[in-house]
């Protein structure tokens, strides 16, 4: 079992609202991420890091922002809320197995803007 | 472009049988393959990961197999449950990614009926 926590699991919110999505983990790893998923669709990276002070974009172009000040935590910011970023997001950590990375997900916020 | 495509979209089948959810992927250089589990407003969860030496896996009633040369995989449940309901999702990591960045398929919705 995972030890990677999101909060809210749950959040309705009125466009133009500015939003932070919680993430934190208790495992010590180095690498966290964050994906958009859509219903039926596959999981976009949005922003991922190597480590603290270390933030990068991800491959599906987002207006979120993340920040990334202690290994633990990796909140990500949306400055105004519109409709358009109604989604789940979902935030992953990662510890290197062997040659391969194993990811953990965190249980996800649901993300609906009015 | 590195992608990965699963089939069938969707599946229903009745408890206690047996199915096959199949992957396509070219990803390249490949380093490794997942499925993973995704229970309806949950983050993933892995179920097995298998390296490009390895052509089976299993996890309980969950068997993986990988063909690298044809670049395919498929997930075999045995004797479903009604809790093996959710989308199952083929994951594959390419080697040139220190990253650990993964391509996600869409997934299989497969639902279980008693």
């Amino acid at each position: 079992e995972a030890d990677i926590y999101q909060t809210p699991r749950y959040l309705v919110i009125g466009t133009g609202k500015k939003i932070t999505l919680e993430c934190s983990q208790t495992m010590g790893h180095d690498k966290m991420y964050w994906y958009q998923q859509d219903p039926g669709m596959e999981l976009h990276l949005i922003h991922y890091s190597y480590g603290v002070n270390s933030t990068e974009k991800g491959d599906l172009s987002s207006e979120s922002t993340v920040s990334r000040i202690r290994t633990e935590h990796f909140p990500l910011t949306l400055e105004s809320a519109r409709p358009s970023h109604t989604s789940q997001y979902l935030c992953a950590s990662s510890v290197e197995r062997g040659l391969s990375y194993e990811q953990y997900f965190g249980p996800g916020t649901r993300l609906t803007v009015t | 472009k590195n992608q990965v495509e699963q089939s069938p979209q969707s599946l229903i089948i009745l408890e206690g049988k047996n199915c096959t959810l199949q992957c396509n992927y070219t990803v390249s250089p490949f380093s490794n393959l997942r499925w993973y589990k995704q229970d309806t407003g949950r983050g993933p969860v892995s179920l097995t990961i298998m390296t490009f030496s390895e052509n089976t896996k299993s996890n309980g009633r969950y068997t993986a197999t990988l063909d690298a040369d044809t670049k395919q995989s498929s997930l075999h449940i045995t004797a479903s449950q009604l809790s093996d309901s959710a989308s199952y999702i083929c994951v594959v990591s390419d080697r040139g990614s220190t990253l650990g960045r993964l391509y996600f398929g869409r997934g299989t919705q497969l639902t279980v009926w008693p």
